[in-house]
C-alpha cells in the first residue's frame, strides 16, 4: 500500500458528461502528479501540483482541469467526455513537508488508479 | 525532449527461462533517473528500481538484475529463472527534473507472459 488513495476505483459514464476523480496524497506529501494510461497513448503525464499551485503541465487536454486544495488532496475534472478518454488515471504523490522540494529526487508513490469507461 | 523506447511489445517464455527486457532512453539532462515499474493484471504500478545517472553499477535483487549502460543509453532488466507470477506489463521510465518538478516519461511497456 503506497499510502495514496484514489476514488472512485471505477467510473462508467456517457459521452458528453463530466466527471471528477479524486486523489489523496500520502500524509505529508506536498506534490501530486496525474497520469493517464490509455491503449493508444500509453502512460503519459498530465499535470503536477505542488502545495496548491500548478508546477508542470504535460499533454493535458483543455477539456481537463485539475486543482489541489488546501488539505493537499487533488481533483482531476474531465468534461465533455469522449470515447477516447476511456483510460486508467493514476495519481502519484511526492515531496514530504519539511523538504525543500529541490532535492536531487523525490520518490513518486502511485495510487491504485481510477478506471474510467466512457460509453 | 526526453524519450524512452521499449522495442519489445510482447515477450512470451516458458517458466524458468531467463528473460531480458530492453530499455533505451534519450535525454539532454546531465542528471537524470531511470526506473522500472511492474503492472500486474490488477492494474496497480509497482516500483521495482530507481537508478541515477551517476551510478552505473549493475544491481541484483533476487532473481532481478538491471544493467545500466550510459554509453548506449540503455537500462535493461533481466529476470532469471522466470516464474508465472512475473507475468505483467513492465515499464521503463525516465525523469530529469529539478526543483520538485519531476514528471516521469514512460516507455510503451513490454507485456511479459510466463507460461507454465
Amino acid at each position: 500500500d503506497s499510502g495514496v488513495t484514489q476514488t472512485p476505483k471505477h467510473l462508467i459514464t456517457a459521452t458528453g458528461q463530466r466527471v471528477t476523480l479524486r486523489c489523496s496524497p500520502r500524509s505529508g506529501d506536498l506534490s501530486v502528479y496525474w497520469y493517464q494510461q490509455s491503449l493508444d497513448q500509453g502512460l503519459q503525464f498530465l499535470i503536477q501540483y505542488y502545495n496548491g499551485e500548478e508546477r508542470a503541465k504535460g499533454n493535458i487536454l483543455e477539456r481537463f482541469s485539475a486543482q489541489q486544495f488546501p488539505d493537499l488532496h487533488s481533483e482531476l475534472n474531465l468534461s465533455s467526455l469522449e470515447l477516447g478518454d476511456s483510460a486508467l488515471y493514476f495519481c502519484a504523490s511526492s515531496v514530504p513537508k519539511g523538504s525543500s522540494g529541490r532535492s536531487s529526487y523525490n520518490e513518486q508513490f502511485f495510487g491504485p488508479g481510477t478506471r474510467l469507461t466512457v460509453l | 525532449a526526453q524519450k524512452v523506447t521499449q522495442a519489445q511489445t510482447e515477450i512470451s517464455v516458458v517458466e524458468k527461462e531467463d528473460v531480458t527486457l530492453d530499455c533505451v532512453y534519450e535525454t539532454r539532462d546531465t542528471t537524470y533517473y531511470l526506473f522500472w515499474y511492474k503492472q500486474p493484471p490488477s492494474g496497480e504500478l509497482v516500483f521495482l528500481i530507481r537508478r541515477n545517472s551517476f551510478d552505473e553499477q549493475n544491481e541484483i535483487s533476487g532473481r532481478y538484475s538491471w544493467n545500466f549502460q550510459k554509453s548506449t543509453s540503455s537500462f535493461n532488466f533481466t529476470i532469471t529463472a522466470s516464474q508465472v507470477v512475473d507475468s505483467a506489463v513492465y515499464f521503463c521510465a525516465l525523469t530529469g527534473g529539478y526543483q520538485g518538478a519531476q514528471k516521469l516519461v514512460f516507455g510503451q511497456g513490454t507485456r511479459l507472459t510466463i507460461n507454465p
